[in-house]
Order: structure tokens, then C-alpha cells, then sequence
């Protein structure tokens, strides 16, 4: 069976300094991959989705970044994180080939924390 | 674009009420709709989703939603809640044949299920 791996599950760190997040899918092979933020009282928000090793989109400008450095692992990353980063971070993934035919599996999110 | 309403924020019941979760969407064409559910301490998963065919829906552990395009709506059902249903539901939508990234969130409810 497929498994989601995302870590750690919290995070403080001070402002200006960088953030990695790992999530890692086992079990599929060629899975769509996603982060989103979850922020009270603003629902879950698209922040980056993959179709394949290197192919990166963002949906919205901000100061982070993600890589997919192989098939299955998302990072999440930022030089230098801000105070407005704080939040839950989720990563997904979906079948590629099944569009919305396929739900989203998410892993048990990151609280980042950031002072 | 489209876009999701949950106007109810928190809902508390006790057991064996019955329940409704509001879930409005806005988009000219036609859509796939979603509700997944996140159980305290658990990740976000599936809970029911309308394709095509009969707009009542069947999920796990004894929800329906009924897709009533007439009025953009696809409310949640169960019948009787029990103090397992406690968690967060959120509504999603997407245009039909679009793919996961483009799916639409709406900000949640809380529903509290008092014993």
C-alpha cells in the first residue's frame, strides 16, 4: 500500500533563517506531488504541485520554494523565513495519469512556527 | 475562478442529531465536488466525492451529500452523528476534467460532537 511520509511534524525557527521540509511517497511510482498551506479561518492553499522529477509549478509568489530532486520526495524550502511563513504545511499526492479521478493523500503536516 | 463558501465555521451537536454541513461553490461550468475529513490527530483523507450520475453521494461511515446544481450546493448528511465524527470537513470543487491542482478548497468547519 502506498504511505506518506512528511517531517519533522513541528518546527521553531527564528526569522531569517532557512527552512527544509521532507516528504517522501512510498508504495506508487510517478505520483503528482503538492504542498499546501493550512491557515485558520483560509481553508488549505495551494503553494507548489509537481508531474515529475524537476518539474516545479507555484501557484502563488511568495518566499518559498520547492524541489523534487527524485520521483518520489516534494521539499519544501526557504533561505530565509519570514514571520508571515508560520502555519501548517501539508504535502499531497495523487496518481498522475487519473486527474481528479484520483483524491489527494495527505501526509500528517508540518507546524511551523516561526519567531 | 472558481471559489468554495463553508459559511458554518464550528458546529457543535450532541450525539445522535442529525447533521448538515453547508458547502456552496461558485463556477459557470460543470464541476467535481469533494469533501474530505481531517479526524483529531489524524491526516486529511477522502470522505465522498460526485463525478457524474446520482447527485446523492455515499461516503464512509454513514455520510451522503447531495449535489443540487440549481443552487451551486453540495451539503453533507448523516442522519446521526456519534462522537467519532469529531473533525474538520472541508468542501472542494473542480472543473470537470481539470486536474488536482486546480482544486478549490473552501476554509473548513469544525464540527464538536458532544457525547
Amino acid at each position: 500500500s502506498q504511505t506518506i511520509h512528511q517531517w519533522p511534524a513541528t518546527l521553531v525557527q527564528p526569522v531569517g533563517s532557512p527552512l527544509s521540509l521532507e516528504c517522501t511517497v512510498e508504495g506508487t511510482s510517478n505520483p503528482n506531488l503538492y504542498w499546501y498551506r493550512q491557515a485558520a479561518g483560509r481553508g488549505l492553499q495551494l503553494l507548489f504541485y509537481s508531474v515529475g522529477i524537476g518539474q516545479i509549478s507555484s501557484e502563488v509568489p511568495q518566499n518559498l520554494s520547492a524541489s523534487r530532486p527524485q520521483d518520489r520526495q516534494f521539499i519544501l524550502s526557504s533561505k530565509k523565513l519570514l514571520l508571515s511563513d508560520s502555519g501548517f504545511y501539508l504535502c499531497a499526492w495523487s496518481h498522475r495519469d487519473r486527474g481528479s479521478n484520483s483524491p489527494l493523500h495527505f501526509g500528517n503536516g508540518t507546524r511551523l512556527t516561526v519567531t | 475562478a472558481q471559489s468554495v463558501s463553508q459559511h458554518n465555521h464550528h458546529v457543535i451537536l450532541s450525539e445522535a442529531a442529525s447533521l448538515e454541513l453547508g458547502c456552496n461553490y461558485s463556477y459557470g461550468g460543470t464541476v467535481n465536488l469533494f469533501w474530505y475529513v481531517q479526524y483529531p490527530g489524524q491526516h486529511l483523507q477522502l470522505l465522498l466525492k460526485y463525478f457524474s450520475g446520482d447527485p446523492l453521494v455515499k461516503g464512509i461511515k454513514g455520510f451522503e451529500a447531495e449535489f443540487i446544481k440549481s443552487k451551486f450546493s453540495f451539503n453533507l448528511r448523516k442522519p446521526s452523528v456519534q462522537w467519532s465524527d469529531t473533525a474538520e470537513y472541508f468542501c472542494a470543487v473542480n472543473a470537470l476534467n481539470f486536474g488536482n491542482e486546480k482544486l478549490t478548497f473552501g476554509t473548513g468547519t469544525r464540527l464538536t460532537i458532544i457525547p
